[in-house]
């Protein structure tokens, strides 16, 4: 059963415009939500996070945005620019904030 | 300063055989993490490394695989008699632990070691 999930495979976005990337979560103990960036033949890279007491955070051009009643996330990129087209994960951890699980990614790719 | 880093980074092994994996976190990083992405689908949860504590295994498939990590540094990722379904990239990770002023810390990845079992 995926506790973490991102429904869209892919996402095409022109460059300027706004990119939003979704994920919906099911496990409540869930308290803590991470984004990450993946390029290929590369290890994720961490972009933002989350506390589940915070409805939003913002990172420059990067805003997660965080409905605790929906179980919902999702990721704001405002401008999109072509070196943002990556595999992006959502991830979320429980107390403690050992194990991420991982939702299945979703591919940006922001065409110029 | 120098970031996760995983060896090899790649492995082609025959169904069967043994394989180790490697992997050096950041240093300082206390935890320390292994998942591994098949293809098509997200990142698994494998294990997890805390300092000194028994490690957290829940996420291991099968008793093929284990791991250690020796002097709180470098780990080694163990798959016994491989099968082709073990065939993944498998990531290390590593990060601060989180205490009671933080509720988790970010996970900073290696590049991951592409296995393929033929």
């Amino acid at each position: 059963d995926q506790q973490v999930k991102q429904n869209s495979p892919s996402l095409s976005v022109q460059e300027g415009r706004i990119s939003i990337l979704n994920c919906d979560y099911t496990n409540s103990m869930f308290d803590y939500f991470l984004w990450y960036k993946k390029y290929p033949a590369e290890g994720p890279t961490f972009l933002i996070s989350i506390s589940s007491i915070k409805d939003k955070n913002e990172d420059g051009r990067f805003t997660v945005f965080l409905n605790k009643s929906a179980k919902h996330l999702s990721l704001h990129i405002v401008p999109s620019q072509p070196g943002d087209s990556a595999v992006y994960f959502c991830a979320a951890s429980g107390a403690g904030g050992n194990k991420l699980v991982f939702g299945a990614g979703t591919i940006l790719r922001v065409k110029s | 300063g120098a970031g996760v880093s995983q060896s090899p980074s790649n492995k082609v092994t025959e169904k069967g055989k043994d394989v180790e994996l490697r992997c050096d976190p950041i240093s300082g990083h206390t935890a320390l993490y292994w998942y591994r992405q098949s293809l098509g689908q997200g990142l698994e949860f494998l294990i997890y490394f805390q300092g000194n504590s028994a490690p957290d295994k829940s996420g291991l498939p099968s008793d093929r695989f284990s791991a250690e990590r020796t002097g709180g540094s470098v780990s080694t990722l163990t798959i016994q008699r491989t099968q082709q379904e073990d065939s993944a990239v498998y990531l290390c990770a590593s990060s601060l632990e989180p205490n009671l002023w933080t509720v988790a810390y970010e996970q900073y990845f290696g590049p991951g070691t592409r296995l393929t079992v033929t």
